[in-house]
């Protein structure tokens, strides 16, 4: 089955600064990456996503890079602000409404 | 005007009882699914159902046992409780299976 691994386990950035996320997974025919962001209490609320026939996706401060040939994605926040402070974590599935597997998360604390 | 809801928010009982978690969407969606988070934030999925069918299964214990009376609902009725029971529960719902995946609030289950 699928295995994505996540790091770092946490990051702790400096208001304004730029935050970066990687994961790598392991099913060549995953084609679906989601990233969902979990505050304090909440459910994951999705934030971005990319499929397989995508390399990059921006919305504004945040953007996904995808490489496919070496199974990894990566998360990028620019302009960090207090408010992005949360739990992210990576997943990828075969489709985006079949069984996501997660990576193990990321503590993101921005410091004003 | 909440899009998928759970109820209830915090349970605590007893190891050895019964209990029930219902989840609720309104978004119109045909598949919803069962997650669980451990205390270490991993999420994995546990169950998802399509027009009513159970079409995922992982290797959850058949103390569990979601029901889906329709499509606009899914309950997760747990027997015998046991303390590693102890998580957060997540229901999310999807338009089919290649559309995104939107998550409740979660329900905090405590076995004592």
């Amino acid at each position: 089955g699928e295995n994505v691994e996540q790091h770092p386990s946490t990051l702790s950035v400096q208001e304004g600064d730029s935050a970066v996320i990687k994961c790598t997974y392991s099913d060549s025919a995953s084609n679906y990456f989601p990233w969902y962001k979990q505050e304090l209490g909440k459910g994951p609320q999705l934030i971005i996503d990319i499929r397989s026939n995508v390399g990059e996706k921006k919305d504004q401060r945040i953007a996904v890079t995808l490489n496919k040939t070496a199974k990894h994605f990566s998360l990028h926040i620019t302009e960090t602000q207090p408010e992005d402070s949360a739990v992210y974590f990576c997943a990828a599935s075969r489709a985006a409404g079949n069984k996501l597997t997660f990576g193990g998360g990321t503590r993101v604390l921005v410091k004003p | 005007d909440t899009a998928v809801s759970q109820t209830p928010k915090y349970l605590v009982t007893q190891m050895g009882n019964d209990k029930s978690i219902k989840c609720e969407q309104n978004l119109g969606h045909d598949t919803m699914y069962w997650y669980k988070q451990d205390s270490k934030k991993f999420l994995k999925i546990m169950f998802s159902y399509n027009n009513k069918e159970l079409i995922i299964n992982e290797t959850v214990p058949n103390r569990f046992s979601p029901k889906s009376p329709d499509k606009a609902h899914l309950n997760l009725h747990i027997n015998s409780l046991e303390l590693g029971d102890s998580a957060v529960y997540f229901c999310a719902s999807s338009q089919g299976v290649e559309e995104t995946q939107y998550f409740g609030p979660g329900t905090r289950l405590l076995v004592l």
